[in-house]
C-alpha cells in the first residue's frame, strides 16, 4: 500500500543551525502539507503546497521556514535557524485532490538543543 | 478561527464494549472531517473521511457521523479490542487545512 515516507525519523540539532526535513509523498498525489506537534499539544498546520507554490500557510510558518519540491518525488521543509521552541514532531502529508483523504507520514522528531 | 474539542479526553473500557468518541467544532463551514488514530509517539493513521454532504461513513467496526450544522461528529467503535488502544483525533477540513482536536486517549482493558 502506498505511503508517505519521512526521513530522518529523529534529528538532533544545535540551536541556530539549519535543518532540512525530507518527505516522499504518495506518487500520484498533488497536494502536499507540513504539520507539527509539540509534545503534549495539538497537531498544528504549517503550510500547504500545490502546483509548485505555497497555497496556504499559518502564522507559525514565518521567514525561518521554507518548503521546496526539488524534483518529482521529494518535498522538503527547511528551518533556517532553529530555535529551542522548534522542537516538535513534524508530519508530512499528501492528498490526491482537494478535499480528499489526507495521508500522513510517520513523522520526524526534531530536537533542538 | 476553528476550535476543535474532543470529549472525553481519556476513556478506559473493557474489551468487547461498544463506545462513542465525540468531537465538536466551532466553524461549520467545513469541506469534510477526517478521523485519525495516533499510537503513542507515532504518526497519524487515517481512519475515515466524511465529506460535508454526508451524514455518516463506515469502515469495518468504525462508524463516523457528521452533523455539520451543529458542529458535531462522533466516532463509534463496535466490539472494542486491545489493539484499538490509541489516541483518536478528529480534524475538520476547510480550504487546504485540517484543524485538529486534542484527541481522546482510549485504553481497552483485556
Amino acid at each position: 500500500e502506498p505511503e508517505v515516507t519521512q526521513t530522518p525519523s529523529h534529528q538532533v540539532t544545535q540551536m541556530g543551525q539549519e535543518v532540512i526535513l525530507r518527505c516522499v509523498p504518495i506518487s500520484n498525489h498533488l497536494y502536499f502539507y507540513w504539520y507539527r506537534q509539540i509534545l503534549g499539544q495539538k497537531v498544528e498546520f504549517l503550510v500547504s503546497f500545490y502546483n509548485n507554490e505555497i497555497s496556504e500557510k499559518s502564522e507559525i510558518f514565518d521567514d525561518q521556514f521554507s518548503v521546496e519540491r526539488p524534483d518529482g518525488s521529494n518535498f522538503t521543509l527547511k528551518i533556517r535557524s532553529t530555535k529551542l521552541e522548534d522542537s516538535a514532531m513534524y508530519f508530512c502529508a499528501s492528498r490526491p485532490g482537494t478535499a480528499t483523504e489526507a495521508f500522513f507520514g510517520q513523522g520526524t522528531r526534531l530536537t533542538v538543543v | 478561527k476553528q476550535e476543535v474539542t474532543q470529549i472525553p479526553a481519556a476513556l478506559s473500557v473493557p474489551e468487547g464494549e461498544n463506545l462513542v468518541l465525540n468531537c465538536s467544532f466551532t466553524d461549520s463551514a467545513i469541506y469534510n472531517l477526517q478521523w485519525f488514530r495516533q499510537d503513542h509517539g507515532k504518526g497519524l493513521t487515517s481512519l475515515l473521511l466524511i465529506q460535508s454532504s454526508q451524514r455518516e461513513q463506515t469502515s469495518g467496526r468504525l462508524n463516523a457521523s457528521l452533523d455539520k450544522s451543529s458542529g458535531r461528529s462522533t466516532l463509534y467503535i463496535a466490539a472494542s479490542q486491545p489493539g484499538d488502544s490509541a489516541t483518536y483525533l478528529c480534524a475538520p477540513g476547510r480550504n487546504e487545512k485540517l484543524t485538529f482536536g486534542t484527541g481522546t486517549r482510549l485504553t481497552i482493558i483485556p
